[in-house]
């Protein structure tokens, strides 16, 4: 079984317009993490946003904000205020903290986001 | 910015040749990782090192080796390349002590195996 899914292989929206990416996530670690990551098309991976298993709030950062819904299992990446340099593709990863590959992240298939003017 | 620097970034090789790919960190980080990535899958854990001269295997070794001999170094080397590692490889760092911080990624270097 995947242990990130990422039902979106792409999106659009208009910009300045906030658009919701999907990421459901299956373990049975109670101790994990949860990252999104952007990958533009220059191919760097840019580290966007953390959720903790146990942080009792969802994390944000800027525009970007993670809704975490632990009893479903998924941790969608929500854009606000789209900026046509928000296009790009977009990984949900886990790292479960009981593993015991140190740090080791599964990853998603990625969503491509386009914004368009 | 996380100091992580990737060499090659670009490399065409033929089948059967061995390939050494670099990444070196400036902050003398404890934990690295080797990551490839390739359509339809993301990104998977090759292998990754917890300390100089202390690696253990991913998800996707066969085919790979590593070694850390100082700690800013961690090298991936293809034995004999093969079609099938044509893939774009990013090494990772994960600051702190226990290897379950963020992980920050290098550069990438694309790899074309002919």
């Amino acid at each position: 079984a995947q242990k990130i899914t990422q039902t979106q292989p792409g999106m659009f929206v208009q910009e300045k317009e906030a658009v919701t990416l999907d990421c459901t996530y299956d373990t049975s670690d109670p101790s994990y993490g949860l990252f999104w990551y952007k990958q533009p098309s220059s191919g760097e991976m840019i580290f966007l946003i953390y959720q903790g298993s146990y942080d009792q709030q969802n994390a944000t950062e800027g525009r970007y904000s993670l809704n975490f819904q632990k009893a479903r299992k998924s941790a969608n990446l929500v854009i606000s205020a789209s900026q046509l340099g928000d296009s790009a593709m977009y990984f949900c990863a886990m790292r479960e903290n009981g593993g015991s590959t140190l740090g080791r992240l599964y990853f998603g298939r990625g969503t491509q986001l386009t914004v368009w003017p | 910015d996380a100091g992580i620097t990737q060499s090659p970034r670009h490399k065409v090789t033929e089948t059967g040749t061995p390939v050494t790919l670099r990444c070196h960190q400036t902050e003398n980080h404890r934990y690295m990782y080797w990551y490839r990535q390739d359509p339809g899958h993301g990104l998977r854990l090759i292998h990754y090192s917890y300390g100089v001269k202390d690696t253990d295997k991913g998800e996707v070794s066969d085919g790979y080796s590593v070694s850390r001999s100082k700690t800013e170094d961690f090298l991936l080397t293809l034995e004999s390349a093969t079609s099938s590692q044509t893939s774009v490889y990013f090494c990772a760092i994960s600051p702190g002590t226990s290897g379950r911080e963020t992980q920050y990624f290098g550069p990438g270097t694309r790899l074309l195996v002919l």
